[in-house]
């Protein structure tokens, strides 16, 4: 079946730093990439849909200064959490789309953001 | 805008017994329906779907859910839980832009 990665899993980082997460379609290509933020017990919150080649689309509220988004291939797209501050610390979780098939969505596993 | 609504956030069950959890969602247009599960600790698997067709849809792990369009819901069930089935369930709609809109959650918890 089709496979999503991210990289890191698990990341601490110090106020005021900048830290990239990345995710990867293993086995399929997508021109469409999703970043979600889940908080604790909380349910997945959209934060912005990559497209790419193109500029990302964020949700209302998302910061996109904050949360930069590149979609620079078709098997990888990058969300870089800029001056991170402790309330940033949340689960980060990327889906693909893939381009065949039913267009569905593939979850990677989520990378944990700690920010002291 | 769209929304997911998931009524029960926590539930307990016993082994063998039977389960429902409930999913209503609102948006007026065509709409394709999810539910996903995320075990402890793992990624987001996909339980099943609806895009069309037969109301009645089947997943994995004896899991169903129907769609019934004039309540606007989508339940889950599942006739007989296991011990494995301890995760927390997903209801998701998805419209005509591909964004996936999700409830809230509901967490199982099966006593053996």
């Amino acid at each position: 079946g089709a496979v999503v990665s991210q990289h890191p899993s698990w990341v601490i980082c110090k106020s005021g730093t900048s830290v990239k997460i990345e995710c990867r379609s293993l086995d399929f290509q997508a021109t469409t990439m999703f970043w979600y933020r889940q908080f604790p017990k909380q349910s997945l919150m959209l934060m912005a849909t990559s497209n790419e080649g193109s500029k990302a689309t964020y949700e209302q509220g998302v910061e996109k200064d904050k949360f930069l988004i590149n979609h620079a291939s078709l098997t990888l797209s990058t969300l870089t959490v800029t001056s991170a501050h402790p309330e940033d610390s949340s689960f980060y979780i990327c889906s693909a789309r893939d381009m065949g098939g039913a267009y569905e969505q593939y979850f990677g596993p989520g990378t944990r953001l700690t920010v002291t | 805008a769209q929304s997911v609504s998931q009524h029960n956030h926590h539930v307990i069950l016993s082994e063998a017994a039977s389960l429902e959890l409930g999913c209503n969602y609102s948006y007026g247009g065509t709409v394709n329906l999810f539910w996903y599960v995320q075990y402890p600790g793992q990624h987001l698997q996909l339980l099943l779907k609806y895009f069309s067709g037969d109301p009645l849809v089947k997943g994995i792990k004896g899991f169903e859910a129907e769609f019934i369009k004039s309540k606007f819901s989508f339940n889950l069930r599942k006739p007989s839980v296991q011990w494995s089935d301890t995760a927390e369930y997903f209801c998701a709609v998805r419209d005509s832009s591909y964004k996936l809109i999700f409830g809230s959650g509901t967490r199982l918890l099966v006593r053996p």
